[in-house]
């Protein structure tokens, strides 16, 4: 079946350090990867997807590459900023079927 | 701009009540979904539907219900029977089915058991 495997938390860096969020999955056929954002008493919001192998998807400095041959899509952001403390989910679209699959979620709080 | 909208943001409700949560979305999105978040288990699906007048059950619906008269409204009422209902409740639409496209959340509903 599908399922999506993510780092646990909750993860405390510093401002301008490095992030990396390991996510792995399993699937089958070919679907479709995202990584999504939750802040303090909000809604989810896509921060970037990848629909296929080798792909990288990329958006305001975060960054995560389709590796099928690890089944992984790992979020990277290379300066972290306090303004990025929030919950990351990432997730699961199969090409066939019926809903997404979610991680558990990673806090992240950035120290000034 | 388009959005999916839900109300109310905070919900109270006594024990033994039925309540019934908002999603409204105006981005033409034919499948819309309810998820479920509860601290340190991520999102659990609830119901989904994929067009008006048809609706599935997802991994938790016991003790939710849903209605699709419209495309546009997606209302989850959560009732009684539901022994634990306190939780983030977050409402989401995709232009369809399958999940290539990705979804669009709202912002939730935070319901409080009292």
């Amino acid at each position: 079946g599908n399922s999506v495997t993510q780092m646990e938390g909750p993860v405390t860096l510093s401002e301008e350090a490095f992030l990396t969020i390991n996510c792995t999955y399993t699937a089958t056929g070919y679907p479709s990867l995202f990584w999504y954002v939750q802040y303090p008493g909000e809604g989810l919001q896509l921060l970037l997807k990848a629909t296929k192998a080798d792909d990288k998807g990329s958006n305001k400095g975060f960054e995560a590459t389709y590796r099928k041959e690890t089944t992984s899509f790992h979020l990277e952001k290379g300066s972290v900023q306090v303004s990025d403390s929030a919950v990351y989910f990432c997730a699961l679209g199969p090409n066939t079927g019926n809903q997404f699959y979610f991680g558990t979620g990673t806090s992240l709080t950035v120290i000034p | 701009d388009g959005g999916i909208t839900q109300s109310p943001k905070y919900l109270f409700r006594k024990e033994g009540q039925n309540v019934t949560l908002s999603c409204e979305q105006n981005l033409n999105h034919d499948a819309m979904y309810w998820y479920r978040q509860d601290p340190g288990q991520g999102l659990r699906l609830i119901y989904y539907s994929q067009i008006v007048n048809d609706f599935q059950k997802g991994d938790i619906a016991e003790g939710y219900s849903v209605s699709r008269e419209k495309k546009e409204s997606f209302p989850l009422t959560v009732t009684s029977a539901q022994k634990n209902p306190t939780a983030f409740y977050l409402c989401a639409s995709s232009r369809e089915l399958l999940t290539g496209a990705g979804y669009t959340f709202g912002s939730g509903t935070r319901l409080t058991v009292v």
